[in-house]
């Protein structure tokens, strides 16, 4: 299956600064990327969807300023959380998907997740 | 009422048991169903993926897709302890939300050695 990667696995940081996640679609071209959280035992909950070129749609609830997201090219999309506090501590999983295109419509290929930890 | 329902378990079976994971849905303009395997800590890995109605089959697991129900399911024979994950069904409408699916809460199976 087409592979997806994020960068970094796990990131500890203090409280206030501010954390850069990288997703990568190595095999494919994204036309759109999905940024998900997902806390202990629970489901994904979408936060963005961001197509290469145009501002992300965020989901309702989720702070654009706080959450900033850049799909530069369409193998490449990052998520920077700002000013991070530890309620934004979590599990941060991207998605990437050629739409219309390839072998599966409409799947999403799912990167390994970042685990960010903020003191 | 959410537009995707999934029994989160979890489910304990004995290793060699047939499993049946379950969705229901309420959006009857979805027309792409999938059912991921997330491990603890990884990332969600697509399994099955099914278009419209029908029966799919790939070794060990097959998926069943029933649009006049709203119902989907997903089937593993034989199961191992490497089954063992957390089982998330999601669904998409295709066509201008391309790309963008609802997922189930997940259903945790546990397969016993």
């Amino acid at each position: 299956g087409a592979v997806v990667s994020q960068h970094p696995s796990r990131v500890i940081c203090k409280s206030g600064t501010s954390v850069k996640i990288e997703c990568r679609s190595l095999d494919f071209q994204a036309t759109t990327m999905f940024w998900y959280r997902q806390f202990p035992k629970k489901s994904l909950m979408l936060m963005a969807t961001s197509n290469e070129g145009s501002k992300a749609t965020y989901e309702q609830g989720v702070e654009k300023d706080k959450f900033l997201i850049n799909h530069a090219s369409l193998t490449l999309s990052t998520l920077t959380v700002t000013s991070a506090h530890p309620e934004d501590s979590s599990f941060y999983i991207c998605s990437a998907t050629s739409g219309t295109s390839g072998r599966y419509t409409d799947t999403q290929y799912f990167g390994p997740g970042t685990r960010l930890t903020v003191l | 009422q959410k537009e995707v329902e999934q029994d989160p378990g979890p489910l304990s079976v004995p290793e060699g048991a047939i499993v049946s994971l379950n969705c229901t849905y309420s959006n009857s303009a979805f027309q792409y169903f999938m059912w991921y395997r997330q491990y603890s800590r990884k990332g969600p890995e697509l399994l099955m993926y099914t278009y419209s109605s029908g029966n799919k089959e790939d070794g060990r697991f097959t998926a069943q897709v029933d649009k006049s129900s709203k119902y989907i399911s997903l089937f593993i024979r034989d199961s191992q302890p490497s089954d063992s994950a957390t089982y998330l069904c999601a669904m998409s409408e295709g066509g201008t939300n391309a790309g963008k699916s609802t997922f189930g809460d997940g259903t945790t199976l546990t397969v016993k050695p």
